[in-house]
């Protein structure tokens, strides 16, 4: 139990379908994160929530839509996607300080819910 | 353009033998790296970390080493144990800015290598 969690495990949607993860922490984290690994691919950094606010990622499509209301809770929010979007989507959070110099840098992963688009 | 490289999918070693992970990176602004492992089903987990202060840091049966100017590091698991059978992942550490000043940490993975420990 890394207190991280996520849900649901495993989903299976079409492509026309809206979806939404959900990610939740109760470490006091400040910052929250959203990982995609595909087969044989390395984790893609998605998203990143610090102090709440949104670090900006372009690489990401706007059919993935992240929202965090609050430091403990974090969503992804699907619609449109496509079937090379199936993969392991992982949550993580972290403890980081303010001004841009991290005091700790291990992020502690949820287990990931399991996403395959037909 | 992969800026952290772990080139060996798979690594089989016996039981009570040392297994060597290996991992090379690109970004030389890159200050501080990580190894997490990863069960089937389960989320990666943290297992041990290394400033680029230093080369060399270990925890028990694992230490990493750090050579800079190679710009490689390496995990160590002596005596390999059948539990140690996952899939290992190299890390290394770039801070993110947000516009406000704060920071938060996005690290840049290696693909893995899955090591199996054979009885």
């Amino acid at each position: 139990e890394t207190g991280v969690t996520q849900t649901p495990r495993h989903l299976v949607m079409g492509m026309t379908n809206k979806k939404s993860l959900k990610c939740e922490q109760h470490l006091g984290h400040n910052a929250m994160y959203w990982y995609k690994q595909s087969a044989k691919k390395p984790l893609e950094l998605m998203f990143v929530y610090s102090l709440e606010e949104r670090v900006e990622n372009n690489s990401v499509p706007s059919r993935f839509s992240p929202e965090c209301p609050n430091s403990s809770h974090l969503f992804l929010h699907l619609h449109t996607l496509q079937p090379e979007d199936s993969a392991l989507y992982l949550c993580a959070s972290s403890q980081e300080a303010s001004g841009g110099l991290a005091t700790n840098e291990k992020l502690f992963f949820g287990s990931g819910t399991q996403l395959s688009v037909l | 353009d992969q800026q952290v490289k772990q080139n060996s999918p798979s690594l089989s070693v016996q039981e009570g033998r040392i297994s060597i992970l290996n991992c090379d990176y690109t970004n030389s602004m890159f200050d501080y790296f990580l190894w997490y492992k990863k069960y089937p089903a389960e989320g990666p987990t943290f297992l041990i970390s290394i400033s680029s202060i230093k080369d060399k840091n270990e925890d028990g049966r694992f230490t990493v080493f750090l050579n800079k100017s190679a710009k490689h590091l390496s995990l160590h698991i002596v005596p390999s144990q059948p539990g140690d059978s996952a899939v290992y992942f190299c890390a290394a550490s770039g801070v993110i800015h947000s516009d406000s000043g704060g920071g938060a940490d996005g690290l840049t993975f290696g693909k893995g290598t899955h090591l199996i420990i054979q009885p």
